[in-house]
């Protein structure tokens, strides 16, 4: 079974720049988040999807980030404009069904991204 | 809000039992516990999770006191490969992921 995939693994862009993210879930996976990862800190949802509805977007910076999940399978992560506290690890995940957090979430590899 | 306290970090040596606690105080009836482990450059992966009692895996155990106010994560014969941090979540079918974050975890060191 395929993980979840998530592009580009590495970005480095100076601040007031955009950026986007990609991720596909595992086929099947109702559910996405996305994470924010700082440095020697645990991961922060951003928001989470079930399917293509957004469940939670309560620690999304809405100014400056925003998110989409149109057909309920890969979805896109924007930020615009970047700021220098942006710099962390965005991390993709999915899980079979159902908001709560007794599903196994699945994790891509995170795409690092450091703003100058 | 089911908040946790882990210890920040952990040092053990090759081959020892490590056991890692997670504190818990105002669990939900409905919530379960889950636990974490990530490497790092890689996404966190799951580990366990259980809601009394005990459960086994062929990777840790996780131990719940029957007030299930704190859980303890056991990893038999650690080697060095363990070595990353683990993260205690607290959460039901209902919980999104937002209401049970993952905290900052406790960083296990395996030394040789």
């Amino acid at each position: 079974e395929a993980g979840v995939a998530q592009s580009p693994r590495y970005k480095i862009i100076e601040k007031r720049q955009s950026v986007a993210f990609w991720c596909n879930p595992i086929s099947g996976h109702a559910t996405l988040y996305w994470y924010q990862q700082i440095l020697g800190q645990g991961p922060k949802l951003l928001i989470q999807f079930q399917n293509n509805g957004v469940v939670d977007d309560s620690q999304l910076p809405k100014d400056r980030f925003s998110a989409e999940r149109l057909k309920g399978v890969d979805s896109t992560l924007k930020i615009q404009p970047a700021k220098l506290e942006d710099s962390a690890v965005y991390l993709c995940a999915s899980s079979l069904a159902g908001t709560g957090t007794t599903y196994e979430q699945y994790f891509g590899p995170g795409t690092r991204l450091t703003v100058t | 809000l089911a908040k946790t306290t882990q210890p920040i970090s952990m040092d053990s040596y090759e081959g020892q039992e490590v056991n890692i606690t997670c504190s818990h105080n105002n669990i939900a009836t409905n919530d379960y516990i889950t636990w974490y482990q990530q490497f790092p450059s890689q996404g966190p992966r799951f580990i366990i999770q259980g809601y009394k009692t005990k459960v086994t895996n062929e990777v840790a155990s996780l131990f719940i006191p029957a007030d299930r106010k704190s859980s303890t994560l056991s990893l038999p014969r650690v080697s060095l490969s363990d070595t990353a941090v683990y993260y205690c979540l607290v959460g039901g079918i209902n919980t999104n992921a937002g209401k049970s974050t993952f905290g900052d975890g406790t960083t296990l060191t395996v030394k040789p």
